[in-house]
């Protein structure tokens, strides 16, 4: 099965900042990614959704995908305390969602 | 738009019980994922049905993990006996597959089992 190795495992970063996160894929098997948000006891809320290569902004989260590094990464501008959460990468083959993935997670502080 | 109800939210359960949490996913979906989460593993796929069907079961988790989907707007899940190795989150996920969103999956809060 399809890999996924998200960095870092935590980022703290100060209010304003910007905050990188990072995954990277062990094959081609996904087609479709998407960041998804967790919030302490809450489900997974999706942020960014990026089918092709390039970048995609959804408000202040710009998701870049590199297929042929199998890389894709989400930048946060100006992060607030309220964005303290999990950040998940997920993968997705179009052919069967089956395949999902996801990374392990990114843990986000975002400090005043 | 109702969103992906999970219940109960919290379970507490002795070793070798039965328990059973219960999903309700977004109106009008026809896929439907049952999800174990722990710091440790991360996510990790347990059911999958598409229009009631059962697409996927988890592989590994077949022996004591069992999934239904009733009809298109309930589901469940049972794990019998339990352990305490099951103590986790047990998210559930719907999505509208072929709609606008493209498959996009819609989480439940999550059911936390504890078992002691």
């Amino acid at each position: 099965q399809q890999k996924v190795q998200q960095s870092p495992e935590s980022l703290t970063v100060s209010e304003g900042a910007m905050a990188s996160l990072n995954c990277t894929f062990s094959d081609g098997t996904s087609d479709n990614f998407r960041w998804y948000r967790q919030h302490s006891g809450k489900g997974l809320e999706v942020l960014v959704s990026i089918f092709s290569d390039g970048e995609k902004e959804e408000g202040r989260f710009t998701a870049h995908l590199n297929r042929a590094s199998l890389h894709v990464s989400l930048h946060i501008r100006e992060p607030q305390p309220s964005d303290s959460a999990v950040y998940l990468c997920g993968g997705e083959a179009s052919s069967s969602f089956s395949k999902l993935v996801f990374g392990q997670g990114t843990s986000l502080s975002v400090v005043p | 738009d109702a969103g992906v109800t999970q219940t109960p939210r919290h379970e507490v359960a002795e070793k070798g019980q039965t328990i059973i949490l219960k999903c309700e996913p977004v109106s009008g979906h026809n896929d439907l994922f049952w999800y174990r989460q722990t710091k440790i593993q991360g996510l990790e796929l347990l059911s999958y049905f598409r229009s009631k069907s059962l697409m996927e079961d988890g592989g590994a988790f077949k022996d004591r993990f069992k999934a239904e989907m009733l009809n298109s707007s309930f589901s469940t899940l049972k794990i019998q006996p339990t352990e305490p190795k099951d103590s986790a989150v047990y998210l559930c996920a719907s999505s509208d597959l072929g709609g606008v969103n493209t498959g996009q999956l819609y989480f439940g809060e999550g059911s936390k089992l504890t078992v002691l």
